[in-house]
């Protein structure tokens, strides 16, 4: 199993721009979610999903759009990305147990 | 989204020492989490506290859900250089969602 695994690690934006981050897992969990982090606030969750085709906003959700077409994947767009969205990314799905299994993250700048 | 102070934001302490973060809301938690983030790293889930009063152990580690679970604590006896990191407490939402709190950053002197 690999886990919970996202792309790009690093990625860096002109403002305006839009870009798809992409997240996997191969645990058949039903549960996903996108949560950003920036120094001294821990992790706020932008994006939610219970299942395919469900999806929901977490706190932090503007600028970014989310869907869920298969169980195993979870990608976050930002439609146009702004400097205030540089930040790391985590990627997260549960399942039975409730345990979240984090990915290794993307760190994303944005100029 | 359930609202969760912890405290203290940073701590330095010397190996062999112990350590204690606390973690408290406002309002009932029906569970709460804990995760531990190596510097650099993503977080990695640690234990899932449910019932009021709860206390559990792994090793080192004791963690407490207060009795009215409106707080929590995470303790560490004897602290060693690979406790490092920063320990976050979550409670959990009905659809798998966390709240993090801020998150305690432990810092261990050799």
């Amino acid at each position: 199993n690999a886990g919970v695994t996202q792309t790009p690690k690093f990625q860096v934006l002109k403002t305006g721009q839009s870009m798809t981050l992409q997240c996997a897992q191969d645990m058949n969990h039903e549960y996903m979610s996108w949560y950003r982090q920036d120094p001294g606030m821990g992790l706020r969750l932008i994006h939610y999903s219970v299942g395919a085709g469900i999806t929901d906003q977490g706190e932090v959700p503007n600028g970014y759009n989310v869907s869920r077409s298969t169980t195993e994947d979870f990608p976050l767009r930002l439609l146009s990305a702004a400097p205030s969205q540089t930040s790391v990314y985590f990627c997260a799905s549960s399942g039975f147990t409730y345990e979240q299994y984090f990915g290794p993250g993307t760190r994303l700048t944005v100029t | 989204g359930q609202q969760v102070m912890q405290i203290p934001q940073y701590q330095h302490v010397q190996e062999g020492e112990d350590f204690t973060t606390y973690c408290n809301s406002s309002t009932t938690l029906s569970n709460i989490q804990w995760y531990k983030q190596r510097p650099g790293g993503h977080p990695v889930f640690l234990i899932q506290l449910v019932k009021s009063g709860e206390v559990k152990k792994q090793k080192r580690l004791t963690f407490q859900f207060g009795e009215a679970k409106k707080n929590s604590s995470l303790h560490i006896t004897a602290t060693q250089t690979t406790d490092v990191g920063t320990y976050f407490c979550a409670p959990s939402g009905s659809a798998r969602q966390l709240t993090f709190g801020s998150g305690t950053q432990l810092t261990v002197l050799p």
